[in-house]
C-alpha cells in the first residue's frame, strides 16, 4: 500500500531532550516536506526537500533541522524542544513533475514538550 | 512571498445546502492553488488543484473551485452539502516559480447540520 508513515504517533517529553520523528515514504517521490498544525493557524511549512541531500527551509523552521540522505526518508530533529514546539506535526510527499502534484500527508505526529 | 487568508474559521450548512468557502491569496508570481481536506484525527487530503489552463477546477466528492485573477480568489462550493462532507477545509498557494514552498490558510471547519 502507496503511504506515508511517521513515528512517534505521540510522544510527551520534556524540555531540552533531543528528539527525532521519522518519516517514510514508498511511493518513490523526490519531494517531502515537514509541517506544524497549530489551532487557529492552520499547516505551516518547517523544512522541504526536493530531493536526496538537498533541503531548504519553510516558513518556520526555528529550532528544527532535517535531513535527507535516502530518497524515502526525511527526519525531523528537534535538538532542544521547547514547549512552543508542542503542536501537532505532518510530513508529506508528492512526485516531481513540471508543475506541482498533490500532497501525499502521513498520519500525523502529536508532540507535547514539558 | 504569497499568503492566504481563509474567511471564517467555521461555517454551519444545512443537509443539501450550498457549501461555499471562501480564500483570497496574494502571490507576485502566478500562483499554484489548491484545497485539501482534513478529517478528524487524519492527515490532509487534496480536494483539487489549480496550475495553469481552465480557470474552474474539479474536485473529488463533488466540490469544484474558481480562480479568479482579478479578485485573487479561489472560493471552494459544493451545490449540496452531504453530512460527510463536516470536516476541516484548507486552502493553500505556492509560487510558480519556487513551488516546494506551499502556504496554507487557517482552515475553515465546516459543520453539515440535518
Amino acid at each position: 500500500e502507496a503511504q506515508v508513515t511517521q513515528n512517534p504517533r505521540y510522544l510527551i517529553t520534556v524540555t531540552g531532550k533531543k528528539l527525532t520523528v521519522t518519516c517514510s515514504q514508498n511511493m518513490n517521490h523526490e519531494y517531502m516536506s515537514w509541517y506544524r498544525q497549530d489551532p487557529g493557524l492552520g499547516l505551516r511549512q518547517i523544512y522541504y526537500s526536493m530531493n536526496v541531500e538537498v533541503t531548504d527551509k519553510g516558513d518556520v523552521p526555528e529550532g528544527y533541522k532535517v535531513s535527507r540522505k535516502e530518497k524515502r526518508n526525511f527526519p525531523l530533529i528537534l535538538e532542544s524542544p521547547s514547549p512552543n514546539q508542542t503542536s501537532l506535526y505532518f510530513c508529506a510527499s508528492s512526485p516531481l513533475g513540471q508543475t506541482i502534484n498533490e500532497q501525499f500527508f502521513g498520519p500525523g505526529t502529536r508532540l507535547t514538550v514539558l | 512571498a504569497q499568503s492566504v487568508t481563509q474567511l471564517g474559521s467555521h461555517v454551519s450548512v444545512s443537509e443539501g445546502a450550498l457549501v461555499l468557502l471562501r480564500c483570497n491569496y496574494s502571490s507576485s508570481v502566478p500562483p499554484y492553488l489548491f484545497w485539501y481536506v482534513q478529517y478528524p484525527n487524519q492527515g490532509l487530503q487534496l480536494l483539487l488543484k489549480y496550475t495553469t489552463g481552465a480557470t474552474l477546477v474539479k474536485g473529488i466528492n463533488g466540490f469544484e473551485a474558481e480562480f479568479k485573477k482579478s479578485e485573487t480568489s479561489f472560493h471552494l462550493t459544493k451545490p449540496s452539502a452531504h453530512m460527510s462532507d463536516a470536516a476541516e477545509y484548507f486552502c493553500a498557494v505556492s509560487e510558480s516559480d519556487s513551488w516546494g514552498k506551499l502556504q496554507f490558510g487557517a482552515g475553515t471547519q465546516v459543520v453539515v447540520t440535518p
